[in-house]
């Protein structure tokens, strides 16, 4: 069965901290990866997807997140965070027909 | 963007009484739509999906005769709570899609709450 799992249900950093927050997918075939961002009082947005082609790819608001097939892993990275970046972040997985969510990780960042 | 719009926002409606909510892509055809349910502080649970034009395929452990969902065309979707309760109380989301080789926009949810 499809899973995602994600490591960290809370973070809390410091601006300009470097962020990096874990997803794991368990699926036997071909998969379309992304994160999606919830910021307090919205709905959920597209933060950047992976399809296929290069492992790394880059998304809005200076995210970057690398798919690691051999680890079924896909982290979502930062390297510097602002205070603004405050959200909860959920990683999906799209393998066949369906979209499986993870848990999601509620990030805070100090100012 | 593409956008995804629900109606209504909100919505308390009393035990026993049914609620219908509209799920419209509002500037793209979408083959596929997905209802969720989200609970406070917890991740997006996966209801059902469907197709325009078919049946939707619901996820283990969730109610067909209650969650009744009707894609009757690319652009609208409607789940309907029937006989609610107050455990039905929750914020319902919904997200579309154009084709598999797209990603999934979402709509703003919808709160229901069942007094």
């Amino acid at each position: 069965a499809q899973s995602v799992s994600q490591h960290n249900h809370h973070v809390i950093l410091s601006e300009a901290a470097s962020l990096e927050l874990g997803c794991n997918y368990s699926y036997g075939g071909t998969v379309n990866l992304f994160w999606y961002v919830q910021y307090p009082g919205q709905h959920l947005q597209l933060l950047l997807k992976y399809f296929s082609g290069d492992p790394l790819v880059k998304g809005i608001k200076g995210f970057e997140a690398e798919f690691i097939k051999s680890k079924f892993s896909f982290n979502l990275r930062k390297p510097s965070v602002q205070w603004s970046d405050t959200a909860e972040y959920f990683c999906a997985v799209t393998g066949g027909f369906k979209t499986i969510f993870g848990a999601g990780t509620r990030l805070f960042v100090k100012a | 963007g593409a956008v995804v719009s629900q109606h209504p926002s909100r919505v308390i409606c009393k035990s026993g009484t049914s609620v219908k909510i509209e799920c419209r892509s509002l500037d793209f055809q979408a083959t596929t739509m997905f209802w969720y349910r989200q609970f406070p502080k917890k991740s997006l649970m996966l209801m059902a999906t469907s197709n325009e034009g078919s049946k939707a395929t619901y996820e283990q452990g969730v109610e067909k005769d209650k969650f009744l969902i009707n894609h009757a065309s690319l652009t609208l979707s409607t789940l309907t709570v029937t006989s609610a309760h107050p455990e039905d109380s929750s914020f319902y989301i919904c997200s579309a899609r154009q084709g598999e080789a797209y990603e999934q926009y979402f709509g703003p949810g919808t709160r229901l709450t069942v007094t």
